[in-house]
């Protein structure tokens, strides 16, 4: 079955530089997720978007920015990296209404600032 | 807002002993209860769900919870644990309808299986 799906799986950026990751959810999953894990820690929520809108927001902070596309896919745009910003970021999916799968979660994005 | 508290954030077990790990959550709202698995370097895989009916639900690899609403708990459980289990282990929450579904995580308990 096909599951969510994250770009690229590594990423090494150096402070100040900017970085956009990508998530294309499971066919026919409308709403989309992004969680940020730093070492040792659990997953932060980020933002959510439904159907190309955002629909909740958490703890994001303004230097990052998220977007759907009329595909469906999300991206997760962030400016002015910081050494803090080191952390696995996770998208998840899941269609509007239905939980019964549950959020699923991509493999996720290990960013590394230097 | 909701959160997540579980209580033990290390649990040695010897393999073939019976795990409980605890959860326990607050929320001004009804909520959605899940304990989520993550292996090392790999993704969170969903266990088990708690949205409505039986407060005992059943979810892969022989792993059971059960939901108790005046304990506000979900306890998770394995009769006889294997090696293969050893992982961090995130029980999870989400509000029930309204737009503010994001899921708010506990801080993980790392089951360390021995020998």
């Amino acid at each position: 079955a096909a599951g969510v799906i994250q770009s690229p799986r590594h990423l090494i950026k150096e402070k100040r530089e900017t970085a956009t990751l990508k998530c294309y959810p499971i066919p026919r999953h409308d709403t989309v997720y992004w969680y940020q894990q730093g070492p040792g820690q659990d997953p932060q929520f980020l933002i959510s978007f439904y159907e190309k809108m955002q629909s909740d927001k958490g703890s994001i902070p303004d230097r990052f920015s998220a977007q759907q596309f009329s595909d469906y896919h999300s991206e997760l745009n962030m400016s002015s990296l910081e050494l803090g910003d080191s952390a696995l970021y996770f998208c998840a999916s899941r269609p509007q209404g239905n939980l019964w799968y549950g959020y699923t979660f991509g493999s996720g994005t290990r960013l590394t600032v230097v | 807002a909701q959160s997540v508290t579980q209580l033990d954030s290390q649990v040695p077990v010897f393999e073939e002993a019976p795990v409980e790990l605890r959860c326990n959550y607050s929320s001004s709202v009804s909520v959605y209860l899940f304990w989520y698995v993550q292996y090392p370097n790999q993704g969170l895989q969903l266990l088990l769900k708690y949205l409505s009916g039986s407060t005992l639900v059943k979810g892969i690899n022989g792993f059971e919870a059960e939901f108790n609403k005046s304990q506000t708990s979900f306890h998770l459980r394995k009769p006889s644990v294997h090696i293969s289990d050893t992982a961090e282990y995130f029980c999870a929450v989400s509000e029930r309808g309204g737009g503010a579904d994001g899921l708010t995580f506990g801080k993980g308990t790392h089951l360390i299986i021995q020998p």
